[in-house]
């Protein structure tokens, strides 16, 4: 059964902090897919980013940057100096690439509240 | 290019009841999902929908169902609301819903029941 972890519950920094976000997962399936999703307080979540298992090229985007890991079966995100409007939830999800039912779903985890106070 | 649109986007019912959410995908998107989102159990998977057919099922009982019409618009319906049915319900649509697709989600339907 698929799983994602995510132990950081909550985490505060003040404004241009970095932060990062722990994920780890679990999967029996050896091709799968991660994604990040982040739930500003207006409650929408807003796709961030994809991995797939194949490819463990860590990847940059703006402050954004990801860390993923099979190894240690983690994808870890990381904001470099955080400003206020990154305050919201973050998810970590899995979705499983093997045929059958199991597929065509996500499975989240808890989520990250993160606050970034000025 | 229009999101994905939920109404209504609150609801207050009493036990008992029963409620009929509806979700319209992004044009072209043939895939939906819903979810259900409390803060004890988080996001959890309900069902997901492709070419009006269900394809996966996660484990809620059957007083929740779905359909999706050939339009790809889909409705979920809870059937005799417990107090424990209160969340928010987030539809999610894809292209065709296969594994590496990333799901866009509509901004939800609070349900609080009563």
């Amino acid at each position: 059964a698929q799983k994602v972890t995510q132990a950081q519950t909550e985490i505060s920094v003040v404004e241009k902090e970095d932060v990062t976000l722990d994920c780890v997962y679990e999967t029996r399936d050896t091709t799968y897919y991660l994604f990040w999703y982040k739930q500003p307080p207006s409650g929408e979540l807003v796709f961030l980013i994809r991995r797939n298992s194949f490819d463990e090229q860590n990847e940059i985007s703006g402050r954004y940057s990801w860390n993923f890991q099979k190894s240690t079966s983690s994808f870890n995100f990381t904001i470099t100096a955080s400003q206020v409007v990154d305050s919201a939830v973050y998810f970590c999800a899995l979705s499983e690439g093997g045929s059958g039912g199991s597929n065509y779903k996500l499975t989240f985890g808890k989520g990250t509240l993160l606050t970034v106070n000025p | 290019k229009a999101g994905v649109t939920q109404t209504p986007r609150y609801l207050i019912k009493t036990r008992g009841q029963q409620v009929t959410l509806s979700c319209s995908p992004i044009s072209g998107h043939r895939s939906v999902s819903w979810y259900q989102q409390t803060p004890g159990q988080g996001l959890q998977f309900l069902f997901e929908y492709f070419s009006e057919t269900q394809r996966n099922k996660g484990n809620f009982p059957g007083r929740f169902s779905g359909r999706q019409f050939s339009n790809s618009r889909s409705e979920m319906n809870v059937s005799t609301l417990e107090l424990g049915d209160s969340a928010l319900y987030l539809c999610a649509s894809s292209r065709s819903g296969s594994p590496y697709n990333e799901q866009f989600f509509g901004p939800g339907t609070r349900l609080t029941v009563l």
